[in-house]
């Protein structure tokens, strides 16, 4: 199985602030149909879980231009240019190339 | 709108049966994949199972393979998990989600496994 590892798994921001995370595959994400199937999810406290950005680097319909993904092969970051009041909650990356789909264990984001 | 609601989550003895739902709406449910995650009590998120958009291939993680069939029914616009032997470790939030990577995903129905 591809285990997926988030840094760090708590981060204080200061609002207006960038924040970074970090998330390291096991293994290569590349597809055999050349596609990494790396994502990024977003989970607000007492909510589901919501889609950002997809295929590594592809933001999702609705979501601020803030957000971005990047990264190749084993490693990616999701970077927030400047976090918001509304960005509080956990934030997991999770790998959709090969099965088990896996997940890493979630970045906390709070606000300092 | 793209909506799914789950449903069928309860309280159930270690080593008994459910079946959960998922009713989609704001789509077709033929032309993607389905997912079930689910997320243990102020635990991560865990993908549970992937099913074809017609049904033909399945995929389990290896904890409930055996114990656990994802199904659908694409006339009923409805997505299935059948439950069997469940255990302790099986109590979390169950979601349901519209492809491979989740695009859209429900508010979950929550499942207790407790004697």
């Amino acid at each position: 199985d591809i285990v997926m590892t988030q840094t760090p798994l708590s981060s204080p921001v200061t609002l207006g602030q960038p924040a970074s995370i970090s998330c390291r595959s096991s293994q290569s994400l590349v597809h055999s149909d050349g596609n990494t199937y790396l994502s990024w999810l977003q989970q607000r406290p007492g909510q589901p879980p919501r889609l950002l950005i997809y295929k590594n680097s592809n933001r999702f319909s609705g979501v601020p231009d803030r957000f971005s993904g990047s990264g190749a092969g084993t490693d990616f970051t999701l970077k927030i240019s400047r976090v918001e009041a509304e960005d509080v909650g956990v934030y997991y990356c999770m790998q959709a190339t090969q099965f088990p789909y896996t997940f890493g264990q979630g970045t906390k984001l709070e606000i300092k | 709108e793209v909506q799914l609601v789950e449903s069928g989550g309860g309280l159930v003895q270690p080593g008994g049966s459910l079946r959960l739902s998922c009713a989609a709406s704001g789509f077709t449910l033929s032309n993607h994949w389905m997912t079930w995650v689910r997320q243990a009590p102020g635990k991560g998120l865990e993908w549970v199972a992937n099913i074809k958009e017609d049904g033909s291939e399945k995929y389990y993680v290896d904890s409930v393979k055996g114990r656990f069939t994802i199904s659908r029914d694409n006339a009923k616009n409805s997505l299935y998990l059948q439950m069997n032997s469940l255990r302790d470790e099986d109590t979390a939030v169950y979601y349901c989600a519209r492809g491979r990577q989740t695009v859209y995903w429900g508010q979950g129905t929550m499942v207790t496994v407790s004697s």
